[in-house]
């Protein structure tokens, strides 16, 4: 079955480390998408990509990379100047057209 | 700036009583609505949209929403409720910059439903 994968699904991190969430994507889907989301504050856009080897910020981008060197893929890096990672991060992909997002399954980041 | 409120945060209801989540959006340009559930620790999944055409909108789950534009309100309708719709709502509106496509979500509204 075509989906969006992400993993792990539950993350630690200690302080001062990056760390590197995985979204891959088997839907054939041009755009890809990485989300935050807090309690209450439902979900916020972190990085977006349209194509491969582009990428563009979204509304929360600091503290965050990414990277698309594949089309399938879209890794997001925590980095240790995000000061407050702890969150659940969601993934989406897009097909074109006015299609409508598909989002993985989330993985839950946690600091230790 | 494109918006999105879900004016209630939580909602309870009995099961079998109908229920009612609402939306405002904010926007100067044609309008792409949509509605997504999100049940514990998982991903937000496609309830339903509205793209153009026909106000009132039917999506899965026995769930619809009609699109109002003179109010700009896109509320998410089901007349009888399951315990199985116990979940989160996003309404999001879809917003174009520099032709990139992006959502914009609202806060999210917890529905539970009581046996």
């Amino acid at each position: 079955d075509g989906g969006i994968t992400q993993s792990p699904k539950y993350l630690f991190r200690k302080e001062g480390q990056n760390v590197t969430l995985s979204c891959e994507q088997n839907l054939n889907h041009d755009a890809m998408y990485w989300y935050r989301q807090d309690p209450g504050q439902g979900l916020r856009l972190i990085y977006y990509s349209q194509i491969v080897n582009d990428f563009q910020k979204g509304d929360i981008a600091e503290g965050y990379s990414v990277s698309r060197e594949k089309k399938e893929s879209f890794p997001l890096t925590v980095t240790s100047a995000q000061k407050n990672p702890t969150a659940f991060y969601l993934c989406a992909s897009r097909d074109r057209g006015g299609k409508p997002q598909h989002f993985g399954d989330g993985t839950r980041l946690s600091i230790l | 700036a494109q918006s999105v409120t879900q004016l209630d945060s939580q909602v309870p209801v009995f099961e079998e009583a109908p229920v009612e989540l609402r939306c405002n959006y904010s926007s100067s340009v044609s309008v792409y609505l949509f509605w997504y559930v999100q049940y514990p620790n998982q991903g937000l999944q496609l309830l339903l949209k509205y793209l153009s055409g026909s106000t009132l909108v039917k999506g899965i789950n026995g769930f619809e929403a009609e699109f109002n534009k003179s109010q700009t309100s896109f509320h998410l309708r089901k007349p009888s409720v399951h315990i199985s719709d116990t979940a989160e709502y996003f309404c999001a509106v879809r917003i174009s910059i520099q032709g990139a496509q992006k959502l914009v979500f609202g806060q999210g509204t917890r529905l539970t439903i009581n046996p």
